[in-house]
């Protein structure tokens, strides 16, 4: 079966500083693996996804993933954080025709 | 216009009222997705159009009727709705069923049932 798991249903950072939001996943078959970015009030962005080619991951604004998978991790990084990061965060895996959502990791950002 | 839009972004609805959701695609996507995301809890899926073909429900009560008039519109009709049936919800749309495609999300419909 298949499941995700963020570790962190919070997270807080300071402007400039390193991001990292946790996921771990749990899938029967090859996994495609994304994060998205959900601003207050606004529908779900993609920031990047892994589909079995390079297992480093690069998306938008900076961020970028790692498929590792004897670790079953895809965690989300970025080197400097900024105040516009601040949002929540979605891990998501799927496969077959299951799409499975994380809870929500919250990014704090301060100044 | 591009993306995925939703009308209305708020909407407040009595317990025996009856409105509709629309959700819109400009994308030349194939399938469409409905999503209820309430606070605190991850995001359920409702609903799986593929092709103008209903795919999957996933035992969503029958107060909420989806319907898929061609590739690019999605309704969600609502009925005799509960106040725990307050959430935001979200269209989304992909190329395909296959779930290695992404999907793109509209804003979200804030509804308030009172």
């Amino acid at each position: 079966a298949q499941s995700v798991t963020q570790l962190d249903s919070h997270v807080s950072v300071s402007e400039g500083t390193p991001v990292l939001l946790r996921c771990n996943y749990s899938s029967s078959y090859s996994p495609s693996l994304f994060w998205y970015v959900q601003h207050p009030n606004k529908g779900l962005q993609l920031l990047l996804k892994y589909t079995s080619a390079a297992t480093l991951v690069k998306g938008i604004n900076g961020f970028e993933a790692e498929f590792k998978k004897s670790e079953t991790s895809f965690h989300l990084t970025k080197p400097s954080a900024h105040m516009s990061d601040a949002a929540e965060y979605f891990c998501v895996t799927t496969g077959g025709f299951k799409t499975i959502f994380g809870a929500g990791t919250r990014l704090f950002v301060k100044a | 216009e591009t993306g995925v839009t939703q009308t209305p972004r708020h909407l407040v609805m009595g317990m025996t009222n009856k409105k509709s959701l629309k959700c819109e695609q400009h994308l030349g996507h194939n399938a469409m997705y409905w999503y209820k995301q309430s606070a605190k809890k991850p995001l359920e899926l409702m609903f799986v159009y593929s092709l103008e073909e209903r795919v999957e429900n996933n035992s969503v009560p029958s107060r909420f009727s989806p319907e898929c008039p061609n590739s690019s519109h999605l309704f969600l009709h609502l009925h005799t709705l509960q106040p725990e049936d307050s959430a935001l919800y979200l269209c989304a749309s992909s190329p395909s069923r296959d779930n290695t495609y992404e999907q793109y999300f509209g804003p979200g419909t804030r509804l308030t049932v009172t």
